[in-house]
């Protein structure tokens, strides 16, 4: 099955600077990987996703790249705020046998506890 | 709210006990998943369903949890003869399948299980 690492697993950086959490998996047929952020108490919830079919995604001060040839991809966090502070979770999913395009399941990272010094 | 709403929040059993508990998807989402994580740990993969079918079981549902979505719509998850390893936060996700590639996934706030 597929399996992501995700480094660092702590990731502590000045507020304004920029924050880079990396991501490796195994399966190369995975095709889809999304980013989530999950805060105390709370569900993960989606920030940012990226397809197979393309090689950098950005919405404002977040950006995700994926290196298909390597297996990784990366979230960068530009102009870091203190609201940035949360866990931060890789994942990657397979495209099913039965699914016809859906996610059957995702794959996560271990997580990356990004803290935003003020 | 109509995001997906899970119930109850936090549950705390002894253990043999059984729990089951409850997740309302986003409405008209026809995919369902059910994702237990432990703590420091990201969320791993139990099982989904794609309207009323159950598509795919992980290896970490063991035969004493049963999931079911009987209309398509929420979805109930069970766990018999509840052990201390089975304390967790048990989160559900639904998506919209369609388009020809995988559909974000919306997550509850999950609920978190311990046994005692």
């Amino acid at each position: 099955g597929e399996n992501v690492e995700q480094h660092p697993s702590t990731l502590s950086v000045q507020e304004g600077d920029s924050a880079v959490i990396k991501c490796t998996y195994s399966d190369s047929a995975s095709n889809y990987f999304p980013w989530y952020k999950q805060e105390l108490g709370k569900g993960p919830q989606l920030i940012i996703d990226i397809r197979s079919n393309v090689g950098e995604k950005k919405d404002q001060r977040i950006a995700v790249t994926l290196n298909k040839t390597a297996k990784h991809f990366s979230l960068h966090i530009t102009e870091t705020q203190p609201e940035d502070s949360a866990v931060y979770f890789c994942a990657a999913s397979v495209l099913g046998l039965y699914s016809g395009g859906g996610a059957d399941g995702l794959t996560f990272g271990k997580g990356t506890h990004l803290i935003i010094q003020p | 709210d109509t995001g997906v709403s899970q119930d109850p929040r936090h549950k705390i059993t002894k253990r043999g006990q059984n729990v089951t508990f409850r997740c309302d998807p986003i409405s008209e989402h026809n995919r369902l998943y059910w994702y237990r994580q432990t703590l420091g740990q990201g969320p791993e993969f139990l099982t989904y369903f794609q309207n009323e079918a159950q598509l795919e079981k992980s290896r970490l549902l063991s035969d004493r949890f049963s999931a079911e979505r009987p209309k398509g719509s929420f979805s109930t998850l069970e766990i018999q003869r509840t052990e201390q390893g089975d304390s967790a936060m048990y989160l559900c996700a639904s998506s919209l399948l369609g388009g020809g590639f995988p559909a974000e996934a919306f997550f509850g706030q999950g609920t978190r299980l311990t046994v005692v």
